[in-house]
């Protein structure tokens, strides 16, 4: 079966420093996503790409993060000048294009640490 | 805007037991309803949808029903077990042109015991 990969598992940088967040969405897919998740916290959407743009962005997706799909395979984040506030679990995730009600499939998240 | 609210855990439950795990939402347009699980360790799985109102969502013995009456969309299982034990998240999208944006619920954390 299909699925959405994302390296690496956990990342531990500095604050200040810049991170890039790597994923595979499932091949067919157009709608690709990340959210994040502070420990403890619910999870909350932070940008939403289709057709080689963002198509909705939240307020937490400030102009320190950016999303980019490099290749035909490649979906990464990219945080600027990491805060400690940035600490979280990270997940990518990707849909068809085009139905209401359509299922999002998850990666297994990016841990990020930041010291 | 969008919210989904979701009982507070964590839910501490015996095995073969019922489970059920409120979950109430606002949306403006017409929302479709999934039941997402984590468990331990690993990312998010759909467990069940709804798209339309009357709908029952059903998977590996968990159930919810769309009552668009009430706003909700409350998971239910017979007889739990100790897999059953994760983080179950509430979720509504209204598909726009963001796609099928997720809002999730506060997560409930439900443990079975032995």
């Amino acid at each position: 079966e299909p699925e959405v990969t994302q390296t690496p598992s956990h990342q531990v940088t500095q604050m200040g420093q810049e991170v890039i967040l790597r994923c595979v969405p499932i091949s067919n897919h157009l709608y690709f996503y990340w959210y994040r998740q502070i420990l403890g916290q619910k999870v909350e959407f932070l940008v939403s790409f289709y057709n080689n743009e963002i198509s909705e962005k939240s307020e937490i997706f400030d102009d320190q993060f950016s999303v980019e799909r490099p290749d035909g395979s490649n979906f990464t984040l990219k945080i600027r000048s990491t805060k400690l506030e940035d600490s979280a679990m990270y997940f990518c995730a990707s849909s068809e294009a085009g139905l209401a009600g359509a299922e999002q499939y998850f990666g297994p998240g990016t841990r990020l640490t930041v010291t | 805007g969008n919210s989904v609210t979701q009982m507070e855990g964590p839910v501490t439950l015996s095995e073969e037991a019922f489970l059920t795990i409120n979950c109430t939402y606002t949306a403006t347009g017409y929302p479709s309803l999934f039941w997402y699980v984590q468990y331990p360790g690993e990312g998010l799985q759909l467990l069940l949808k709804a798209t339309k109102a009357d709908d029952k969502g059903s998977n590996k013995g968990f159930e919810a029903t769309y009552r668009k009456e009430t706003t909700s969309f409350h998971l239910e299982k017979g007889s739990v077990q100790v897999s059953d034990s994760a983080v179950y998240f509430c979720a509504l999208s209204v598909f726009g042109a963001a796609g099928n944006k997720l809002t999730f619920g506060g997560g409930t954390r439900v443990l079975v015991k032995p």
